[in-house]
């Protein structure tokens, strides 16, 4: 059975970091494209970050160019996503999801809330 | 940047048909993705490709799209349908549209 589980949300100040994690099981960890999706709180869903298998490739949304950075260890089944710099509005649940052309399976999603 | 336009919501009645629409400039170039997404859980792939379905997702969910508009059908709606629905695109960069919040009557 495929699983996605995140790690890592929690409360953060603003300007502070997290560095959220997404243990993956149940597949060939090493042959997915993989993406963190985020979602604010009662809005719409909001891509973030999509890496190639081998992280050969990488892609950013605007709205965090320069601000996260997304990783993966194909060796630990690995997936994750560095956020510095963080600012209120990125107050959201986090998702990763498995694909490239389309999501297939996504976590539960952690929590993360950017708040003084 | 490429913008997917969606209703804010859309109503049916048990058992009859609901079609949720997606709007692109050209989307009948691209291939079209629709996501379901229940109060307090993650999204669930039920469309890929414009019109292909996931194992596991009913046959009452099909998809279509041509010219500037793709539509998610589902038919004989059922309570259970009720839920968030998201179409994506890949353009430069992945694109998700506002989402359409369903309701069955």
């Amino acid at each position: 059975e495929v699983q996605l589980v995140e790690s890592g949300g929690g409360l953060v100040q603003p300007g502070g970091s997290l560095r959220l994690s997404c243990a993956a099981s149940g597949f060939t960890f090493s042959s997915y494209e993989m993406n963190w999706v985020r979602q604010a709180p009662g809005k719409g869903l909001e891509w973030l970050s999509h890496i190639t298998s081998a992280s050969g490739t990488i892609y950013y949304a605007d709205s965090v160019k320069g601000r996260f950075t997304i990783s993966r260890d194909n060796a630990k089944n690995s997936l994750f996503l560095q956020m510095n710099s963080l600012r209120a509005e990125d107050t959201a649940v986090y998702y990763c999801a498995r694909g490239g052309v389309y999501f297939d399976f996504w976590g539960q999603g952690t929590l993360v809330t950017v708040s003084s | 940047s490429y913008e997917l336009t969606q209703p804010l919501s859309v109503s049916v009645a048990l058992g009859q048909t609901a079609r949720i629409t997606c709007g692109g400039n050209n989307i009948g170039g691209k291939n079209v993705h629709w996501y379901q997404q229940k109060p307090g859980q993650a999204p669930v792939l039920v469309i890929y490709r414009d019109y292909n379905r996931p194992s596991g997702i009913p046959e009452r969910f099909s998809g279509s799209n041509s010219g500037n508009t793709a539509t998610l059908t589902i038919s004989r709606a059922q309570a259970g349908d009720e839920a968030d629905y998201y179409c994506h695109v890949w353009d430069i960069h992945v694109v998700f549209g506002g989402g359409t919040k369903l309701t069955v009557l």
